[in-house]
């Protein structure tokens, strides 16, 4: 069963500023899946990495298979990026349909 | 941009009921998920389901939980006899492919309260 953990658990910063949100997990899988739930509940789907780098405005996802590590980059921080962030894997399975195993999610608040 | 709409958005119900939890995923998604988020706690997985079966399912969907796609485009969570403890926000969630295939889709989410 793959534990999944995130740092910090919650983080207030200035706007403006460069955002890490870090996220480890024990067992090896097929992709790594950074979400964003803002306090309505509703769940979106930032990235899904399985390898290197990828970038979305101004948010950059990193992954490092070998030391199973994920970091959730956020430049030039909004007020409206205050959410939660939660990292999630999923494992090898042949049918495909795996499930995801969540991290408990970074509280974000960016101040004006 | 297409959604995954879940009905209702709330629901109270009191405790050994059975609640029917509503999905619409995306039309042209083949992989169903359902996952719950007690409230502080994480989301957990429940169940995926793809081409009319279960795929994989967690320790939490026992007996007491069932899927079902009755028709081309409706995915339902059927809870029997809730307790308390079934108290929760569930989503549902849908994807183009499984595994490292593509993205999840998910609904806004239907708070349950068992009273």
């Amino acid at each position: 069963k793959n534990e999944v953990e995130q740092s910090p658990q919650n983080l207030t910063a200035q706007e403006g500023e460069f955002i890490t949100i870090n996220c480890s997990y024990s067992v090896g899988i097929s992709a790594l899946h950074w979400l964003q739930q803002h306090p309505g509940g509703g769940i979106v789907s930032l990235f899904m990495l399985s390898s290197g780098k990828k970038k979305h405005g101004r948010l950059i996802a990193t992954i490092n298979i070998q030391e199973k590590h994920s970091s959730l980059h956020i430049t030039a921080s909004h007020p409206r990026d205050s959410a939660v962030y939660i990292c999630a894997v999923s494992g090898y399975s042949g049918g495909g349909a795996d499930g995801l195993t969540f991290g408990k999610g970074t509280h974000l608040i960016i101040q004006p | 941009e297409p959604e995954v709409t879940q009905t209702p958005s709330h629901q109270v119900t009191q405790m050994g009921q059975e609640v029917i939890l509503r999905c619409v995923p995306i039309s042209n998604h083949l992989y169903f998920y359902w996952y719950r988020q007690i409230l502080g706690q994480k989301v957990e997985f429940l169940v995926s389901f793809y081409n009319n079966e279960i795929s994989e399912k967690s320790e939490i969907f026992d007996d007491q939980f069932s899927v079902e796609r009755p028709d081309g485009s409706n995915f339902t969570l059927k809870i029997r006899s809730t307790k308390l403890e079934d108290s929760a926000m569930y989503f549902c969630a849908s994807s183009v492919s499984g595994g490292m295939g593509s993205p999840l889709h998910f609904g806004n989410g239907t708070r349950l309260t068992v009273t």
